[in-house]
């Protein structure tokens, strides 16, 4: 079954530290976005990409660094420069054209601590 | 740029029909979808309108006008399942970015 898949599902940081959340996906889209979730927030747009070796920043992209060598693959490091990274982080896919096929395909999410 | 607004928190009774408004200020459209997320979960997708009226999907209905720059999600029949968050988000033209709103939280109660 195709699908977009996120690891670790938990994950615990230390002050100062980076980190790496994994987004792989399957379904053969060549576009892929970052989010990060915070109660009461919604969703905000941190990184996104359309094409492979090629990424655009989001509206809160200060603080993170990903990169799209590969099409399936869509790597988000929270580097020691974000300064409040604990949120409930969102990978997804999608096909060029956002239509009634459903727009997203979301990852089952990383929840980030810093401990 | 793009804004949205929902209501942050909505309660309803089992078996009733509850409407979720959702509206929206954007420089262009090209879209708007909703998607329920229960606590911990990713979104899942639950309709699309693009043209203005009424799409209607099971016990759920997604209403659109254009022109006012407002929609609504309704859910009938509600059961204990439905209690999520419901993401209105937008898309604009020529864009393959959604932005989203807050999210409406929903409790249903017995």
């Amino acid at each position: 079954d195709g699908g977009i898949t996120q690891s670790p599902k938990y994950l615990f940081r230390k002050e100062g530290q980076n980190v790496t959340l994994s987004c792989e996906q399957n379904l053969n889209h060549d576009a892929m976005y970052w989010y990060r979730q915070d109660p009461g927030q919604g969703l905000r747009l941190i990184y996104y990409s359309q094409i492979v070796n090629d990424f655009q920043k989001g509206d809160i992209a200060e603080g993170y660094s990903v990169s799209r060598e590969k099409k399936e693959s869509f790597p988000l490091t929270v580097t020691s420069a974000q300064k409040n990274p604990t949120a409930f982080y969102l990978c997804a896919s999608s096909a060029p054209t956002l239509d009634r096929s459903g727009g997203y395909t979301f990852g089952s999410g990383t929840r980030l601590t810093v401990v | 740029g793009q804004n949205i607004d929902q209501p942050t928190e909505m309660t309803a009774t089992e078996g009733a029909i509850v409407q979720i408004n959702c509206t929206y200020q954007t420089s262009g459209f090209n879209g708007l979808f909703w998607y329920q997320q229960h606590a911990g979960e990713a979104p899942t997708f639950l309709s699309y309108n693009v043209l203005d009226g009424l799409e209607e999907k099971g016990r759920f209905s997604s209403f659109l006008s254009r022109s006012k720059g407002y929609s609504y999600l309704l859910l009938k029949e509600l059961q204990m399942k439905d209690s999520a968050s419901y993401l209105c988000a937008v898309t604009g033209a020529g864009s393959y970015q959604l932005t989203f709103g807050k999210g409406t939280k929903l409790s249903v109660i017995p």
